[in-house]
């Protein structure tokens, strides 16, 4: 079946660790987005990549970072820059033109303990 | 100019009821407008989309009303369900330079009491 993975589904991280979040889509979709979504909130963009080996900040990108080796995967690391870091983490990956809805994964829901 | 604003924040409907959520964007460049359907612990899912040159699109139960010169789409619900109780995002992109870049309105709790 196609689609996207994420693990862990839920992830704990003491203060000052840094994490890291798989993604891997099987789609064959070129671009592949972080979003972070907190209560009330809606989803907010970290990071998306558009092709391989090439990734763009999106709106609150501080304290994470990714990377794009290969176009099926896109990983995204929580470092300890990040001071508020318990959130729902969603990946998702699209075609990337012309523009079609994204299709997500079911998420990472960090804990810091 | 990127904000997409999103009412209600939640709603109550009664089953066979319609549900009506809004959404209102200011940047023009945007021209591809989902919304997603979301429960609890899961992703969201596409449930319909639209561009801005119709008006309206209809999937069963679910339509999209677009207004291009009010900039503001709303998702209609009709003979609301149970099954329907979800977190509902609407969401727009701008087109080639950003690909589906996605900008997600705050979302709508929908509960349809049975």
């Amino acid at each position: 079946d196609g689609g996207i993975t994420q693990s862990p589904k839920y992830l704990f991280r003491k203060e000052g660790q840094n994490v890291t979040l798989s993604c891997e889509q099987n789609l064959n979709h070129d671009a592949m987005y972080w979003y972070r979504q907190d209560p009330g909130q809606g989803l907010r963009l970290i990071y998306y990549s558009q092709i391989v080996n090439d990734f763009q900040k999106g709106d609150i990108a501080e304290g994470y970072s990714v990377s794009r080796e290969k176009k099926e995967s896109f990983p995204l690391t929580v470092t300890s820059a990040q001071k508020n870091p318990t959130a729902f983490y969603l990946c998702a990956s699209s075609i990337d033109w012309p523009g079609l809805a994204a299709f997500f994964g079911q998420g990472t829901r960090l804990t810091v303990v | 100019q990127q904000q997409v604003k999103q009412s209600p924040q939640s709603l109550i409907v009664q089953k066979g009821g319609i549900s009506i959520i809004n959404c209102a964007y200011e940047n023009t460049a945007f021209d591809y407008f989902p919304w997603y359907q979301q429960f609890p612990g899961k992703g969201p899912a596409l449930l319909i989309a639209i561009r801005p040159d119709v008006s309206e699109k209809k999937e069963g139960r679910f339509t999209i009303s677009f207004n291009k010169s009010a900039k503001q789409f709303s998702l209609h619900i009709m003979d609301s369900q149970p099954g329907d109780s979800a977190t509902y995002f609407c969401a727009a992109s701008m087109g080639e330079t950003s690909g589906s870049r996605l900008t997600f309105g705050e979302g709508t709790q929908l509960t349809v009491n049975p």
